[in-house]
């Protein structure tokens, strides 16, 4: 069964300084990986996601993801955080064919001034 | 815009009492899906309707039942609500189950 750990629970960063977020999965095969982002009372909107080609993943809002299948990861960055980046952040896991998503646990950002 | 519509955003209901909510989508897509999400947690699939056929997650209580008329709607039914029944209720489409889903704004739940 696939699985998908965020081991961060909170992240605090100063607004204007580099971000990355941490996702790990376990998957057999090549995983469709996705991350969401939701802000408090909110549903959650995708920022990225990946299926297959370059590795290398651009998003909406500045955001990318590179995903590493030696390290089982696929970390999200950014490079310069902005205080209305400040939400939760899900990472998620699905596989080809007849599946559905499994969701990490979430990483609260938070922004300091 | 083509969206996923979530009605009402705030529900309150009696313990006990039975409460609808509803979804809509006009992206036309086949896959619907029902979530529960707790404070502080990742969303929880109930179950999810590929076109007409039903998919319960093992874990989704009996409490919680589902009906999609058509393409557009689909709703949540929780018969009884209890207390440990509150939460936000997320509603997503896809096409496909392998692609991204697209998540309405949820209903908020409370039981009193």
């Amino acid at each position: 069964a696939q699985s998908v750990t965020q081991p961060d629970i909170h992240i605090t960063v100063s607004e204007g300084a580099s971000l990355e977020l941490r996702c790990n999965y376990s998957y057999g095969a090549t995983p469709y990986l996705f991350w969401y982002v939701q802000s408090p009372g909110q549903g959650l909107q995708l920022l990225l996601k990946y299926f297959s080609g370059d590795t290398l993943v651009q998003g909406i809002k500045g955001f990318e993801a590179e995903f590493k299948r030696s390290q089982s990861s696929f970390n999200l960055r950014k490079p310069s955080v902005h205080w209305s980046d400040a939400a939760e952040y899900f990472c998620a896991v699905g596989e080809s064919g007849y599946s559905t998503l499994t969701f990490g646990k979430g990483t609260m950002l938070l922004v300091s001034p | 815009d083509a969206m996923v519509i979530q009605n009402p955003r705030y529900q309150v209901t009696q313990f006990g009492k039975p409460v609808t909510l509803s979804c809509s989508q006009t992206l036309n897509h086949n896959v619907m899906y029902w979530y529960q999400q707790k404070s502080s947690q990742a969303p929880k699939l109930l179950f999810h309707y590929y076109d007409k056929d039903f998919n319960n997650e093992a874990d989704t209580p009996d409490n919680f039942q589902s009906r999609r008329p058509n393409t557009s709607f689909c709703f949540l039914d929780i018969r009884s609500p209890g207390l440990g029944d509150a939460a936000m209720y997320l509603c997503a489409t896809s096409k496909g189950t392998a692609g991204e889903q697209y998540f309405g704004p949820g209903t908020r739940l409370t039981v009193t």
